[in-house]
């Protein structure tokens, strides 16, 4: 249990052309998920919150207009990287949070996407 | 604001030996604890996780973790390493920040294992 998903799983782009990655719970429904980043060798960077049926905060130094996130429904969020440049090359991972019997919140990680720009 | 500190960034066992990770945290409150581990190129598992109860958590894969409050710390542990435990290995905490429960990871240990 507790399965989520990410598509693409790689994707290259030219620079100034926008991306659309997925995030599904597969067997669960998320209120909320997260979007990361992370820099090879490095630990994950928060980007931003994804709540359903409202606005997505964003980090402190994360362009809410580059990264767009929308978060249609309880099993799906999106993030759209936008006129991307190489500088925004780096692995994407996503999380959905499943609420636990005693109110206790876990996120679930998807396997990640490698952006590269060219 | 909470933290966590992983001491090793890189630590090397031969396989069949144990292993220990080390995590330090900062939280003002009881914290909630986890450990995941992460694959080149994928992303993270979840091995284990601590909100309250019993401070000897047990794992997926055959790991186990002790919350000391006293130490702030909570080491995951294994008695006997396999090849295939050769990974990234995070500790994070989570603090409520209104609705949205954050996760604030160490740097994170890279495990090697020798046969």
């Amino acid at each position: 249990g507790a399965v989520v998903s990410q598509h693409p799983s790689w994707v290259i782009c030219k620079s100034g052309t926008s991306v659309k990655i997925e995030c599904r719970s597969l067997d669960f429904q998320a209120t909320t998920m997260f979007w990361y980043r992370q820099f090879p060798k490095q630990s994950l960077m928060l980007m931003a919150t994804s709540n359903e049926g409202s606005k997505a905060t964003y980090e402190q130094g994360v362009e809410k207009d580059k990264f767009l996130i929308n978060h249609a429904s309880l099993t799906l969020s999106t993030l759209t990287v936008t006129s991307a440049h190489p500088e925004d090359s780096s692995f994407y991972i996503c999380s959905a949070s499943l609420l636990g019997l005693a109110g206790e919140d876990t996120q679930y990680f998807g396997p990640g996407t490698r952006l590269t720009v060219l | 604001a909470q933290s966590v500190t992983q001491p090793d960034i890189h630590i090397t066992v031969s396989e069949g030996a144990s292993l220990e990770l080390r995590c330090n945290y900062s939280y003002g409150a009881t914290p909630y604890l986890f450990w995941y581990v992460q694959s080149p190129g994928q992303g993270l598992q979840l091995l284990l996780k601590y909100f309250s109860g019993d401070t000897l958590v047990q794992g997926i894969k055959g790991f186990e973790a002790e919350f000391k409050r006293s130490q702030s710390s909570f080491n995951l542990r294994k008695p006997s390493v396999h090849w295939s435990d050769a990974a990234e290995y995070f500790c994070a905490v989570e603090g409520d920040t209104g609705t949205a429960s954050k996760l604030t990871f160490g740097t994170g240990t890279r495990l090697q294992v020798t046969l």
